[in-house]
């Protein structure tokens, strides 16, 4: 049974330049949120795709959008890259709308130069 | 914001020992969950406590909420080197579907 896995492991941008980041959910699972680690903080919400649609969103702005499939893997695009969009991005999946147990990939280290 | 806070910051204990953190948040909760990370990677999933229960208990872990302090505590008993990690706490708010994390425990246990 395959966990959470997201790719690239790692990715080396450099600013104004866009992101493709993607997320395969536990099996079974259906719902996908994305989260925004800074080095020393805790994960910040970025947003929650269920049924292919964007359900929650945390307070980013609009160049942090994303994508559901039908086969519930998930993209998060970030366009015009900030120094500050230097972080770990998590995904994690979970059963069902709402918040419950997630599990979560390993990140995708992002820096912007 | 709404995110909530771990306290203490950091702890360092012996092997054998007890480690107790504390979270407190700001709003009312569906649950509050505890996760570990390890090494700013993936995080995994401790134990989850809704906002109706007092007590939880999960082999050597204990989580405590009180819901009029708006806080929560996880015991880890006799503590282990391989818990050292960090240590999160996470809320999600009777208010929507979205969720926030504490700021972390830094915990560090010495063999």
């Amino acid at each position: 049974d395959a966990g959470v896995t997201q790719s690239p492991t790692h990715l080396i941008k450099t600013r104004g330049q866009q992101v493709t980041l993607r997320c395969s959910p536990k099996s079974g699972h259906d719902t996908v949120s994305w989260y925004q680690q800074a080095l020393g903080q805790g994960p910040q919400f970025i947003f929650q795709y269920y049924e292919e649609e964007e359900r929650q969103r945390g307070n980013f702005p609009d160049r942090f959008s994303g994508h559901q499939f039908p086969n519930y893997s998930s993209e998060l695009n970030v366009n015009a890259l900030l120094l500050g969009d230097s972080a770990l991005y998590l995904c994690a999946s979970s059963l069902g709308q709402g918040i419950g147990e997630q599990f979560f990939g390993p990140g995708t280290r992002l820096t912007v130069l | 914001s709404q995110q909530g806070e771990e306290d203490p910051q950091a702890l360092s204990i012996q092997e054998g020992e007890n480690a107790t953190m504390n979270c407190s948040y700001k709003t009312s909760i569906n649950n509050l969950q505890w996760y570990r990370q390890n090494s700013g990677r993936g995080l995994v999933h401790l134990i989850l406590i809704r906002s109706n229960e007092r007590e939880k208990h999960s082999g050597r872990l204990r989580v405590t909420l009180d819901t009029s302090k708006k806080s929560s505590s996880l015991l880890i008993t006799a503590s282990r080197a391989a818990d050292t990690a960090s240590y999160f706490c996470a809320t999600e708010p009777n208010t929507g579907n979205q969720f926030y994390f504490g700021t972390g425990t830094s915990l560090t246990v010495i063999p």
